[in-house]
């Protein structure tokens, strides 16, 4: 069973436009959750996490993301897009008991147009 | 943030010959390095995990006869495919993190075997 589900497989929106990137996982308990993002020819880089506390989280270059238990979502958020978010987004997860393993979704292609 | 980088970032071989590849952290003690493959427009799935000094631990299907890890120092981790096939042309990332803080990728190393 998968653990991450990112239903967005390529999000197209023109600069200035919101953004929300889907991300459920399928577990009852208590999880940690990240978004990273990989920008062409680039590494993964961390965005945000959730470990405990606010559901609201912030992270860099504006984004942010809400954990809402009861629908077990952690969806990435950007009010205002650039043409320099375009990227490849990836929600994970580490679930207990599992030597803190990131477990990935399928990734969200996001392309901006200028 | 820490940096975690991959020798070669390309490596294109003949089929049946073993291509070796490299994954260093370059200003921190990578006490754990991750191996992942990253099929097009998939995400990452996690080959194994590797703790310095010990063997690797690898993920069910994952054939550890083929894919050699060796995790001998706190800076280095090695991958080999051996005996590579088409099959295994794949995008490989690394990851490293030192004891339970954040963890941190390497750019990749795009393989193809002809």
């Amino acid at each position: 069973a998968q653990s991450v589900s990112q239903h967005n497989h390529h999000v197209i929106l023109s600069e200035a436009a919101s953004l929300e990137l889907g991300c459920n996982y399928s577990y009852g308990g208590t999880v940690n959750l990240f978004w990273y993002v990989q920008y062409p020819g680039q590494h993964l880089q961390l965005l945000l996490k959730y470990f405990s506390g606010d559901p609201l989280v912030k992270g860099i270059k504006g984004f942010e993301a809400e954990f809402i238990k009861s629908k077990f979502s952690f969806n990435l958020r950007k009010p205002s897009v650039q043409w320099s978010d375009t990227a490849e987004y990836f929600c994970a997860v580490i679930l207990p008991g599992s030597a803190r393993q990131l477990t990935f979704g399928s990734g969200t292609q996001l392309t901006v147009l200028p | 943030g820490a940096v975690v980088s991959q020798h070669p970032s390309r490596v294109i071989c003949k089929s049946g010959t073993s291509v070796k590849i490299e994954c260093r952290s370059l200003d921190f003690q990578a006490t754990t390095m991750f191996w992942y493959r990253q099929f097009p427009k998939q995400s990452l799935m996690l080959m194994a995990t590797s703790n310095e000094g010990s063997k690797a631990t690898y993920e069910q299907g994952v054939e550890k006869d083929k894919f050699l890890i060796n995790h001998a120092s706190l800076t280095l981790s090695t991958l080999t495919v051996t005996s590579a096939h088409p099959e295994d042309s794949s995008f490989y990332i690394c990851s490293a993190r030192e004891w339970d803080r954040e963890q941190y990728f390497g750019p990749g190393t795009r393989l193809t075997v002809t």
